[in-house]
């Protein structure tokens, strides 16, 4: 089955620059979309198709992808930052299957 | 503005099915321009992809769960709605109704995502 592997933990000072991956074999042919969520709350798109932003999102929200590796850098985090982070993307098949990848907790402080 | 919001019940038994619909309202199902789709995230756990479906009806499941996973979609009521089959404990979790983006890859297959706009979510407990 397809995955898509992040780091579980990612820990940044207010100010700095932070930087989650996101890895899978069909991240070169397929896009990445990435995903904030506060606890207790609905996930939040903050990155689609790769690096594009939605309305509303920060401009220190950025995204990109290199090969089998798409990531999201948040540059001069916020502590109001701090939350998981889930990528996505889809498999390499024909029949479409959404994955998701495991999520990263962000702590700014 | 765009809104979706679960409704059904919170508490399913085991062996059961369990039932959910999304209402959506500020967009129009029929006018075939999303897929729409729902989310799940078992409690303290990450978000698992269950399925989507477009306008007419056409589907794409989760082969995990696909042989247990119905979405279908009433246009005329502009709701879509999930069934999962032969619950267990493990299906417990909040699941999420949301808008999906689409495109077609260069091999010219679909891709959904979910979108912008999530419901709020609803909390379904498998318990006797």
């Amino acid at each position: 089955s397809y995955e898509l592997t992040q780091p579980p933990s990612v820990s940044v000072s207010p100010g700095q620059t932070a930087r989650i991956t996101c890895s899978g074999d069909s991240l070169p042919k397929k896009y990445a979309y990435w995903y904030q969520q506060k606890s207790g709350q609905a996930p939040v798109l903050v990155i689609y198709e790769d690096s594009k932003r939605p309305s509303g999102i920060p401009e220190r929200f950025s995204g990109s992808s290199s090969g089998t590796v798409a990531t999201l850098t948040i540059s001069g985090a916020q502590v109001e930052d701090e939350a998981d982070y889930y990528c996505y993307s889809t498999d390499s098949s024909g029949n479409h299957r959404g994955v998701f990848g495991g999520g990263t907790k962000l702590t700014v402080l | 503005q765009l809104q979706l919001q679960e409704s059904g019940p919170g508490l399913v038994r085991p062996s059961e099915t369990l039932s959910l619909t999304c209402t959506v309202s500020g967009d129009s199902i029929s006018s075939g321009t999303s897929y729409w789709g729902w989310i799940r995230q078992p409690p303290g756990k990450g978000l698992e992809w269950i399925g989507t479906i477009n306008y007419s009806g056409s589907t794409y499941y989760n082969p995990s769960l696909k042989s247990r996973v119905t979405i279908s979609v009433d246009t005329s009521k502009n709701q879509f709605s999930l069934k999962l089959s032969s619950v267990t404990a493990a299906d417990t979790a909040v699941y999420y109704c949301a808008r999906h983006m689409y495109y077609y890859d260069s091999s010219g297959y679909l891709c959904t995502s979910p979108g912008g706009y999530w419901g709020q979510g609803t909390l379904v407990t498998v318990s006797s």
